[in-house]
């Protein structure tokens, strides 16, 4: 059954540090989401993608975020200087032109 | 700002019992209601899922009741089993964009 991947499964990083975190979608989605989760809270949508472009974005994905879709496979979420509150696992997520919207295993980003 | 308000925030049942996990929601926009589980380090997955323009959907061991006009929908458990013992985040898809509110989720402890 396909599935989202994501990689790195973990990464510790210093603040200020830019960190790439990657995913590959399953291969006909159309529709491209970040989301993350502090530890013991709810899921927060963070952006969407669809058509090579952002669709919407929330409050938390400032001009310190950004996401790229280089290739047909690959979506990515570039922090470029990161802080100590931007720990969080971070989803990625996927869906056809239907409702159902898968996410991967997640990236815990633990930021020092 | 749209809210998912989920109750109760962590709950017990016994091998065999009934689970019943609520959530209301406030903006009439949504028109998808998924429920989804989560394991402790992995990311979330889809478990059912509902319109509102349906009262109950039942999969297995795992309903949705949906109630319109009181806003609310509820996710029930029968016959629960240790391995149910999860998060479970119920959610609502806001159409434009696609992007999915989450409730503040449920750990649910099944007991042998």
């Amino acid at each position: 059954e396909p599935e989202v991947t994501q990689t790195p499964s973990h990464q510790v990083t210093q603040m200020g540090q830019e960190v790439i975190l990657r995913c590959v979608p399953i291969s006909n989605h159309l529709y491209f989401y970040w989301y993350r989760q502090i530890l013991g809270q709810k899921v927060e949508f963070l952006v969407s993608f669809y058509n090579n472009e952002i669709s919407e974005k929330s409050e938390i994905f400032d001009d310190q975020f950004s996401v790229e879709r280089p290739d047909g496979s690959n979506f990515t979420l570039k922090i470029r200087s990161t802080k100590l509150e931007d720990s969080a696992m971070y989803f990625c997520a996927s869906r056809p032109d239907t409702y159902e919207q898968y996410f991967g295993p997640g990236t815990r980003l633990t930021v020092t | 700002q749209q809210q998912v308000k989920q109750s109760p925030q962590s709950l017990i049942v016994q091998k065999g019992g009934i689970s019943i996990i609520n959530c209301a929601y406030e903006n009439t926009a949504f028109d998808y209601f998924p429920w989804y589980q989560q394991f402790p380090g992995k990311g979330p997955a889809l478990l059912i899922a509902i319109r509102p323009d349906v009262s109950e959907k039942k999969e297995g061991r795992f309903t949705i009741s949906f109630n319109k006009s009181a806003k609310q929908f509820s996710l029930h458990i029968m016959d629960s089993q240790p391995g149910d013992s999860a998060t479970y985040f119920c959610a609502e898809f806001y159409n434009q964009g696609g992007k999915l509110i989450f409730g503040q989720g449920t750990e649910l402890s099944v007991k042998p």
